[in-house]
């Protein structure tokens, strides 16, 4: 079974500059995360949708990025323009239905670098 | 103050030796799940393990094991013998039900790096 693909693997741009990241969950799977990992820390979740509907998007600076699933299965989030700090990975997961417990699957990140 | 606390930022251990991963979390609900996962060099998140909030039963799997303790909100990870392609950062991660809505996120720790060295 295939997992979570995620392109490009690495981008660097310079500051307000525009960026977009691609994620293809795991196939079936209704719930899609896009996280935010800093270095030397644990990801942090930007935003979770629901087949194409978003269930939290709660810690996604918003005057600055946006993400949509418009069909239900791939993904895909903007950051424009870009800062200097939101150099880090870009981490992609999914999970079967999104309930409580369920594990999710992470795919292989874009690392973002921001000059 | 954190959910997930991992204090060990970095461990290096030899080759063979065991070492364990401490992870301590916050929760004021009774029913959650707490996750082990491993980041190798190459970056993607694995997934080890899964644990529930009723179910204490240390777990075992080759050389891994888990230690789950909800007296002291602790959920330790050990390997054992440990192998030079054991060296990458581990994340503990906890799924609590929210107050609100349906969001089913994890918090994760700030991760130990541990280096086996040959």
């Amino acid at each position: 079974e295939a997992g979570v693909a995620q392109s490009p693997r690495y981008k660097i741009i310079e500051k307000r500059q525009s960026v977009a990241f691609w994620c293809n969950p795991i196939s079936g799977h209704a719930t899609l995360y896009w996280y935010q990992q800093i270095l030397g820390q644990g990801p942090k979740l930007l935003i979770q949708f629901q087949n194409n509907g978003v269930v939290d998007d709660s810690q996604l600076p918003k005057d600055r990025f946006s993400a949509e699933r418009l069909k239900g299965v791939d993904s895909t989030l903007k950051i424009q323009p870009a800062k200097l700090e939101d150099s880090a990975v870009y981490l992609c997961a999914s999970s079967l239905e999104g309930g409580l417990g369920e594990t999710q699957y992470f795919g292989p990140g874009t690392r973002l670098l921001v000059l | 103050a954190q959910k997930v606390t991992q204090a060990q930022t970095e461990i290096s251990v030899v080759e063979k030796e065991d070492v364990t991963l401490d992870c301590v979390y916050e929760t004021r609900d009774t029913t959650y799940y707490l996750f082990w996962y491993k980041q190798p060099p190459s970056g993607e998140l694995v997934f080890l393990i899964r644990r529930n909030s009723f179910d204490e039963q240390n777990e075992i799997s080759g050389r891994y094991s888990w230690n789950f303790q909800k007296s002291t909100s602790s959920f330790n990870f050990t390997i054992t013998a440990s192998q030079v392609v054991d060296s990458a950062v581990y994340f503990c991660a906890l799924s609590e039900a929210e107050a609100s809505g349906s969001a089913r996120q994890l918090t994760f720790g700030s991760g130990t790096q541990l280096t086996v060295l040959p």
